[in-house]
């Protein structure tokens, strides 16, 4: 079954600090892997993507993430966190191009402490 | 760019009314939409897919008579709760799916429906 797994529920980082959230993904053929934050009482907001290419992608608010296929993860990094960046975080695959339904981790928040 | 909004952003009924809530792609067009709901600190469960002129596709468990989707044109799609019960109280979340073959889902801001 395709799937994507957040392995923590909860990330704590001191302001300043680099971060990383979590992602590994079980997907048949080539993966597009997404990551989305979620603001309180807000919808999600698309944060970057990988499709092909470089294995490093960079996105919105200064997050990257990079995709790892011999481990099979694509895990979000920042270089330094921000208060602002606490939110709940969630990982995402659509299996295949277009047709498919996305799917999505089990999410994980962030709280950067000042 | 690829802007979703949704309205009402909260809604409060009373138990056994109607309630519609509409998602509109504001500078793109979608072809494809989709309609979440969101538990509390738990992620996007998947209602519905719904195309431009087309029925609904719904997830397994959920039911078509209670949550009617209409998706009348590229950049709109509604949800309506049809005799609305406490338990459908949620967080209610769109996306839509630019039409030019892109990936990338957007999402609206969510609505929030408190069932008394």
């Amino acid at each position: 079954a395709q799937s994507v797994a957040q392995p923590e529920d909860q990330v704590n980082v001191a302001e300043g600090n680099p971060l990383t959230v979590k992602c590994t993904y079980s997907v048949s053929g080539n993966p597009y892997l997404f990551w989305y934050v979620q603001y309180p009482n807000r919808g999600l907001q698309f944060l970057l993507k990988y499709i092909t290419g470089d294995n490093l992608v960079k996105g919105s608010y200064g997050f990257e993430a990079e995709f790892n296929k011999s481990q099979t993860s694509f895990h979000l990094k920042k270089p330094s966190a921000l208060v602002s960046d606490s939110a709940l975080y969630f990982c995402a695959t659509l299996p295949y191009s277009s047709a498919s339904k996305i799917i999505f981790g089990s999410g994980t928040r962030l709280s950067i402490r000042p | 760019g690829a802007v979703v909004s949704q309205h009402p952003s909260w809604v409060i009924c009373k138990s056994g009314t109607s309630v519609k809530i509409e998602c509109r792609s504001l500078d793109f067009q979608a072809t494809t939409m989709f309609w979440y709901r969101q538990f509390p600190k738990q992620s996007l469960m998947l209602m519905a897919t719904s195309n431009e002129g087309s029925k609904a596709t719904y997830e397994q468990g959920v039911e078509k008579d209670k949550f009617l989707i209409n998706h009348a044109s590229l950049t709109l799609s509604t949800l309506t709760v049809t005799s609305a019960h406490p338990e459908d109280s949620s967080f209610y979340i769109c996306s839509a799916r630019v039409s030019s073959g892109k990936e990338t889902q957007y999402f609206g801001p969510g609505t929030r429906l408190l069932v008394l």
